[in-house]
């Protein structure tokens, strides 16, 4: 069975722009989840999506935004990029049910904002 | 306010010894908490889940969950040098967000 999977890999945009990132998960995961990483934060959760809702969100401004297909393939969008949003994004797929949270993440997208 | 504790480390051990990582986190109705490995300029992996109070093994990993004590560890035996990477506690909480401790950095010693 085919893993997560991300594109870009790799993006520079510069301040000011905005950026749509993709990701498609594993067959028959429905719930999408996406994280930002930075060394000084860790891992933080951006915000999640199952059957095309979006069913959690984290503490990120409302520049981050994000929806789900029909087919679960995912996208994410940031406006208006600051010199801080250079990251990591990270994608991870997991069935949604509840009780059954084990994610499988994808080889994230390495944002660089100049 | 959400947390999940890990001591950054470096934690250094002797290959073939047993590592220890720790993790603790701070809601009491937590139900859910993984185990993820992450290599350096990769994403993370899952490793290992645990649901219920006890432990849970797999080959040379063992997950312990104490919930009384909002306590998780992995164990890792007979550490290996491809054992050294990142490793991430991340639980669920109750509202189902999953939240990531920052991570504790294993180095195994040849």
């Amino acid at each position: 069975k085919a893993g997560v999977t991300q594109t870009p890999r790799y993006l520079i945009k510069t301040r000011g722009q905005q950026v749509t990132l993709s990701c498609s998960p594993i067959s028959g995961h429905r719930s999408v989840s996406w994280y930002q990483q930075t060394p000084g934060q860790g891992l933080q959760f951006l915000f999640e999506y199952f059957s095309e809702t979006q069913r959690n969100k984290g503490n990120f401004p409302g520049r981050f935004s994000g929806r789900q297909f029909s087919n679960s393939r995912s996208e994410m969008n940031v406006s208006t990029l600051e010199l801080g949003d250079s990251a990591l994004y990270l994608c991870a797929s997991s069935l949604g049910r509840k009780s059954s949270y084990e994610q499988y993440f994808g080889p994230g997208t390495r944002l660089t904002v100049t | 306010q959400k947390e999940v504790e890990q001591n950054s480390g470096p934690l250094s051990v002797p290959e073939g010894a047993i590592a220890s990582l720790n993790c603790t986190y701070s809601d009491r109705g937590s139900q859910s908490f993984f185990w993820y490995r992450q290599y350096s300029g990769k994403s993370p992996e899952l490793i290992m889940f645990i649901y219920s109070n006890g432990d849970k093994e797999d080959g040379r990993f063992t997950a312990q969950l104490n919930k009384a004590s909002q306590y998780v560890s992995l164990l890792i035996r007979d550490s290996q040098p491809s054992d050294s990477a990142t490793y991430l506690c991340a639980v669920s909480f109750r509202d189902d967000k999953i939240i990531f401790g920052k991570g504790t950095r294993l180095h195994i010693l040849p």
